[in-house]
């Protein structure tokens, strides 16, 4: 699966968009853009997933660039609990495993 | 909504014992996962099963790790003679298909300590 990079760290203020950006410049046609959290003490958790096509889900959105060679991740407002490391993640169809790299460090403040 | 389960929570261990782990995978899911995590660090991948099969392993599943998926359903993951490196969280994830488009489910993990 090709690479993917993030910045280390982000922060927002509480009740504020979030805009989580990711590049994969080497994607190819058939990668699905998966986006995983893990708040602490806790196992990653599923955020959204895209191929092509802008994505909403109830936790997230996902806008994805028309040459598919970056993402952003879109929390609506962020809260406290929001606060993880966000992981974006490649998925071709040869892949099995997810390749999690570093993410980026979400701190969400009051 | 009953999601992946792995027990114990937490195992604190002597160097050189053994210790085993098990994970429980949402029901009907045909794909089951173990990762490692170390502190600060992404998940890396160790292993996969497709039903009871095990499919692929990865370079860090030294020969003291052995997982087993019998009947395809939970899973154990089992560490011989652990040593200090082996300290990490085990995380257990599973997935309907392995279809580039299906989510992987985790459970909370498995924190080892070697003392």
């Amino acid at each position: 699966d090709a690479k993917t990079t993030q910045p280390n760290s982000m922060e927002s203020n509480e009740e504020e968009p979030v805009h989580l950006p990711c590049n994969h410049s080497t994607i190819s046609g058939t990668d699905y853009i998966h986006w995983y959290r893990q708040l602490p003490s806790q196992g990653p958790e599923y955020v959204i997933h895209g191929l092509t096509s802008n994505v909403n889900n109830r936790m997230a959105s996902l806008a994805i660039a028309e040459d598919r060679k970056s993402s952003t991740l879109i929390l609506h407002r962020a809260t406290l609990r929001d606060a993880a490391v966000y992981y974006c993640i490649l998925r071709g169809n040869s892949g099995y495993a997810l390749n999690f790299g570093k993410g980026t460090s979400l701190l969400v403040t009051p | 909504d009953t999601g992946v389960s792995q027990d114990p929570r937490h195992k604190i261990t002597k160097r050189g014992q053994n210790v085993t782990f098990r994970c429980d995978p949402i029901s009907e899911h045909n794909r089951l996962y173990w990762y490692r995590q170390t502190l600060g660090q992404g998940p890396e991948f160790l292993t996969y099963f497709q039903n009871e099969a095990q499919l692929e392993k990865s370079r860090l599943l030294s020969d003291r790790f052995s997982a087993e998926r019998p009947k395809g359903s939970f899973s154990t993951l089992e560490i011989q003679r652990t040593e200090q490196g082996d300290s990490a969280m085990y995380l257990c994830a599973s997935s309907l298909t392995g279809a580039s488009n299906q989510p992987q489910h985790f459970g909370d993990g498995t924190r080892l300590s070697i003392l």
